[in-house]
């Protein structure tokens, strides 16, 4: 059973261009978080999604940041018009169920980089 | 609002040393609360947690954590370290009905020095 896997790894995007970050989850796992984590931060939650549908995105940015999670593929973080301050570490993480969280399993993350 | 505090941001400490990070957490409900670790280049592993019962939590490789509820704390321990060790430590909390929304403090960096 393959972990939770994210793609790309490194992602290098210039200023104002999109950046789509991908997460497949474990299999069986229909529960789908995202985090970011800052240079010398935390992570800090984003967005928690079920198959097709979001839950809760208290800490979803309010512009230029949209997640999905459709009935097949992964779940895509797409962040249009990128800018300087939207370098970090993007995490997903998945489990089977939304409570308890014993099997919540996280992915290598994504490093996006803005020029 | 939940919010997690790790003092130290940097520990470094010889081979053999004993380890304690801190944590301390903001939230006056019933909570669980998480260590993990994540290697250079890797992803997160949980390393304990705790939900209910014993407040002495035994984790993987040698790790335990104590939860003082009095405190609002969960510092996480180890008797004898090793090079690798090295590593970020990440606690984290979340009450129950909140899932797999978890609050990180901000990390703390261990330096095992051979």
């Amino acid at each position: 059973n393959a972990g939770v896997m994210q793609n790309p790894r490194h992602l290098v995007r210039r200023r104002g261009q999109e950046a789509r970050l991908r997460c497949s989850p474990m299999k069986g796992h229909s529960h789908v978080y995202w985090y970011r984590q800052l240079p010398e931060e935390g992570l800090k939650f984003m967005v928690y999604l079920q198959k097709e549908n979001i839950i809760d995105e208290s800490g979803m940015p309010k512009e230029r940041f949209s997640a999905e999670f459709p009935k097949e593929g992964p779940s895509i973080l797409r962040i249009q018009q990128v800018v300087r301050g939207d370098s970090a570490a993007y995490f997903c993480a998945s489990s089977p169920t939304r409570t308890p969280n014993e099997k919540l399993f996280f992915g290598s993350g994504t490093q996006l980089s803005v020029l | 609002a939940q919010s997690v505090s790790q003092h130290n941001h940097h520990v470094i400490l010889s081979e053999a040393a004993s380890l304690e990070l801190g944590c301390n957490y903001s939230y006056g409900g019933t909570v669980n609360l998480f260590w993990y670790v994540q290697y250079p280049g890797q992803h997160l592993q949980l390393l304990l947690k705790y939900f209910s019962g014993d407040p002495l939590v035994k984790g993987i490789k040698g790790f335990e954590a104590e939860f003082i509820k009095s405190k609002f704390s969960f510092n996480l321990r180890k008797p004898s370290v090793q090079w690798s060790d090295t590593a970020e430590y990440f606690c984290a909390v979340t009450s129950y009905n909140q899932g797999g929304k978890l609050i990180f403090g901000q990390g703390t960096e261990l330096s095992v020095k051979p």
